[in-house]
């Protein structure tokens, strides 16, 4: 079983609050992930992270921000949420090099009223 | 072109059936290569990793052609817990992180 934990699973607020998704992996991995999936949609890679104070835009802008201040922890900010962020997050950790497996959190589900 | 393409589905199948799907990419470089599972509302598992040589996990073969540039999944003699989607994945074109795949769906009934 995979050592990656997400909060909340799910999150109803209203826009323009500030909300912050936390990831933590207690597997020592260098390498952290964050997707975006809407329902029956592919996975979009939105921030990654190669260790502490490394972190990345993936290939789909997003408004959200991340900090990589401890390597077991990656969370993701976004300053003022709209309904267009709604949407399943997914955390996910790996090791570094080029065949290491991808563990995913269960992810945390946003609904932006 | 999409770096990763797969064909959506859905792929209908009686219990029993072997099926095959294929993902194309665009990013002749990428090295690493791998099949995930992912069920409905869950996060994705990873199913097998794929090597040049080809591999086989059980009732999964997995395959990469890397002159055409795609790889495959073979699954056989189906069961009813194989329905899920199953997506490919592999490094983007600056080899900086894993992207998947759109999927495909697959459904095995009795």
């Amino acid at each position: 079983e995979a050592d990656i934990y997400q909060t909340p699973r799910y999150l109803v607020i209203g826009t323009g609050k500030k909300i912050t998704l936390e990831c933590s992996q207690t597997m020592g991995h260098d390498k952290m992930y964050w997707y975006q999936q809407d329902p029956g949609m592919e996975l979009h890679l939105i921030h990654y992270s190669y260790g502490v104070n490394s972190t990345e835009k993936g290939d789909l802008s997003s408004e959200s921000t991340v900090s990589r201040i401890r390597t077991e922890h990656f969370p993701l900010t976004l300053e003022s949420a709209r309904p267009s962020h709604t949407s399943q997050y997914l955390c996910a950790s790996r090791l570094a090099g080029i065949t290491g497996e991808l563990f995913f959190g269960e992810g945390s589900r946003l609904t932006v009223l | 072109r999409k770096e990763v393409e797969q064909d959506p589905g859905p792929f209908n199948v009686p219990e029993g059936a072997t099926v095959a799907f294929n993902c194309t990419y665009s990013n002749s470089a990428s090295q690493s290569f791998f099949w995930y599972r992912q069920d409905c509302r869950k996060e994705p598992k990873l199913l097998m990793s794929v090597y040049s040589s080809g591999n086989e996990d059980g009732r999964f073969t997995a395959q990469l052609n890397r002159a055409s540039q795609y790889i495959s999944l073979l699954i056989r003699d189906s069961k009813l817990s194989d329905s899920a989607t199953y997506l490919c994945v592999m490094h983007n074109q600056a080899g900086t992180a894993l992207i998947f795949g759109k999927g495909t769906t697959l459904s095995v009934s009795s």
